[in-house]
């Protein structure tokens, strides 16, 4: 079956401007993550969300970032007046739940670039 | 705080034997897992570990100890499309994973 998908693969944008970044995960998947990862560094956890809800927003740096996931499925990460320390690369993983040891399967991410 | 630790950097030799290890202080403790990742893709699960012990895969092995917040990933007979990042994630007491910066794994000829 299919895996994670992300789309764009790459996003380039002007420091200011507002991004969407889109994540479908595998079907029948109800946890959805979303992840930042830096050059060198581990995934950085930043929102999941159980079924429609956002179970857990903490790692969102700030309220310029918002997640949502309307029907349970698609998830969008939207980012307004980019920085460019937002720079990098935008992971979403999807498990068969949560709350428990389910293995996380990522998709292959976005890299955003904010010039 | 949380934190997990993990070498750097390891160079190894195609045919030999690598041991990455991985330390964690965590507020809880629901299992330890290793994931590969290749430069520019996604990260993909490799092992998890809740209980204390070895547990084998195939050319890799994964062992715990919890007492010690201890794990290391074990690859034998390397092969050179094992290079690669190896991240250890720990999930914590609200199942969340907590993600060490990875071990970049160069095998050489």
């Amino acid at each position: 079956g299919a895996g994670v998908s992300q789309t764009p693969s790459n996003k380039v944008t002007e420091k200011g401007k507002y991004v969407e970044l889109r994540c479908d995960p595998i079907s029948g998947h109800t946890a959805l993550y979303w992840y930042r990862q830096s050059l060198g560094q581990g995934p950085e956890f930043l929102i999941y969300f159980q079924g429609t809800g956002a179970a857990d927003d903490s790692g969102l740096p700030n309220d310029r970032f918002f997640a949502v996931r309307p029907e349970g499925s698609v998830s969008t990460l939207k980012i307004q007046r980019t920085e460019r320390g937002d720079s990098a690369v935008y992971l979403c993983a999807s498990s068969l739940g949560a709350g428990g040891p389910y293995e996380q399967y990522f998709g292959p991410g976005t890299r955003l670039t904010v010039t | 705080g949380q934190n997990i630790d993990q070498p750097t950097e390891m160079t190894a030799t195609e045919g030999a034997i690598v041991q990455i290890n991985c330390t964690y202080q965590t507020s809880g403790f629901n299992g330890l897992f290793w994931y590969q990742q290749h430069a520019g893709e996604a990260p993909t699960f490799l092992s998890y570990n809740v209980l204390d012990g070895l547990e084998e895969k195939g050319r890799f092995s994964s062992f715990l100890s919890r007492s010690k917040g201890y794990s290391y990933l074990l690859l034998k007979e390397l092969q050179m499309k094992d290079s690669a990042s190896y991240l250890c994630a720990v999930m914590d007491s609200n199942y969340q994973l907590i993600w060490g910066a990875g071990t970049k794994l160069i095998i050489k000829p």
